[in-house]
């Protein structure tokens, strides 16, 4: 059973340009929140996605949006790269569903450096 | 707004013994969960422990547990017998009930745990 799966790995990108990062949620799972994480510090939520809509969101500009496919893997694109965009983005998903477990299962990460 | 609070940025602990890290939350509801995580430098988070706040009970999870102070808003996590592979970065994390199963975690700022031989 694949668990969260992220890419890429790594990803340098230059101020102004734009960017997309890729999760594949856990077999089963319907719902794919991101987080951004900076250099030793805790994870931001950026926001969550379910059948395919924008559920939550966190205090992000807009420059940062998404999107959620049928077969639940979701994408996040940051426009017009800022340098202060450089982080750890974390994707993690769970289900919606009731009376199942209350986890949220994280991916690897991709390690974005804006330069 | 909910907050989380980790006060030790970095603690130490020799291989088999015990170590506990601290964790404070404010908030203003009464239902919640709490949930301790684990980063080691392979970067993936590890889900360790999770607590229901309706739960006087504290979670346990081999030798992972956790002391719930609810009152005091406390959620600390002890790990006893200290293995070289608890070395990472733990974080505590708060969820709102009211978002479901699925809703936003809120991450403290981490503690980074070295064990050593």
């Amino acid at each position: 059973d694949a668990g969260v799966t992220q890419s890429p790995t790594h990803l340098i990108k230059t101020r102004g340009q734009q960017v997309t990062l890729r999760c594949s949620p856990k077999s089963g799972h319907d719902t794919v929140s991101w987080y951004q994480q900076a250099l030793g510090q805790g994870p931001q939520f950026i926001f969550q996605y379910y059948e395919e809509e924008e559920r939550q969101r966190g205090n992000f500009p807009d420059r940062f949006s998404g999107h959620q496919f049928p077969n639940y893997s979701s994408e996040l694109n940051v426009n017009a790269l800022l340098l202060g965009d450089s982080a750890l983005y974390l994707c993690a998903s769970s289900y919606s569903g009731t009376g199942l477990s209350y986890e949220q299962y994280f991916g690897p990460g991709t390690r974005l450096t804006v330069t | 707004a909910q907050t989380v609070t980790q006060s030790q940025p970095e603690m130490s602990v020799q291989e088999a013994e015990t170590v506990t890290l601290s964790c404070t939350y404010d908030t203003s509801e009464n239902n919640y969960y709490l949930f301790w995580y684990k980063q080691p430098p392979s970067r993936q988070m590890i889900l360790v422990i999770r607590q229901e706040a309706y739960k006087q009970q504290n979670a346990t999870e081999n030798r992972f547990s956790v002391n719930f102070q609810k009152a005091a808003k406390s959620f600390s996590l002890k790990i006893s017998d200290s293995q070289l592979g608890d070395t990472a970065m733990y974080f505590c994390a708060f969820r709102n009930p009211g978002s479901g199963n699925t809703g936003k975690l809120i991450f403290g700022q981490g503690t980074t745990l070295q064990v050593k031989p």
